[in-house]
């Protein structure tokens, strides 16, 4: 089966861009999806797709992909954004598998 | 409003047996995948099975294949999993997930419980 590595913790002030990462080889292959989970509460599915937003989501979330890499970018952080990100794809077995990253906690200073 | 109510957590003993369920609302169940999405204690979030809309495909991580089995009941929006030989490390926070496609190797988890708790303990 594939993995998906994230980097543990991330800090950004308050009002700056961060950007999450999520490696993996199935990603050269499959999108990533990304969820935001706060503490006590469910995730919730923040990016899907090459780069789309359920409704709901602020705009000032954002994906991309290149090679081996996906990436969340955050741009403007703001306090409510701190929370756990989880990232998601295709295992690139194709046997109907998926797999998370290990998640990264984001810290907003 | 897409509602997705799991049930059936508890304390077991190690090596027992528990079946969780998820009733679904809200949206017509049988035109998505649905899955389950365990998170220990403290850790993150592991996918442990998915099933097709017609149960067609069905997926499992290598941590629980042959010991689960995820099975849905279109006609009661119903999704289950069916925990054998359960062990320690099975404790989890379980969340049923509704897939944005038909098949469960595609698409992303859109919606999702607010899940049960099993607790694998002597």
């Amino acid at each position: 089966s594939s993995e998906l590595t994230q980097d543990p913790a991330v800090s950004v002030a308050l009002g700056q861009t961060v950007r999450i990462t999520c490696q993996g080889d199935s990603l050269r292959s499959y999108y990533a999806s990304w969820y935001q989970q706060k503490p006590g509460q469910a995730p919730v599915l923040v990016i899907y797709g090459k780069n789309n937003r359920p409704s709901g989501i602020p705009d000032r979330f954002s994906g991309s992909s290149s090679g081996n890499t996906a990436s969340l970018t955050i741009t403007g952080a703001q306090a409510e954004d701190e929370a756990d990100y989880y990232c998601n794809s295709r295992d690139s077995s194709g046997n109907h598998l998926r797999v998370f990253g290990g998640g990264t906690k984001l810290t907003v200073l | 409003e897409v509602q997705l109510v799991e049930s059936g957590g508890g304390l077991v003993q190690p090596g027992r047996s528990l079946r969780l369920s998820c009733a679904a609302s809200g949206f017509t169940f049988d035109d998505y995948a649905m899955h389950w999405v365990r998170q220990a204690p403290g850790k993150g979030l592991e996918w442990v099975s998915g099933i097709s809309w017609n149960s067609g495909s069905i997926g499992y991580a290598d941590s629980v294949k042959g010991r689960f089995t995820i099975s849905r009941d279109n006609a009661k929006n119903s999704l289950y999993l069916q925990m054998n030989s359960l062990r320690a490390e099975d404790t989890a926070l379980y969340y049923c997930a509704k897939g944005s496609e038909a098949v469960a190797g595609t698409g992303d988890f859109d919606y999702w419980g607010q899940g049960t708790l099993v607790t694998v303990s002597s």
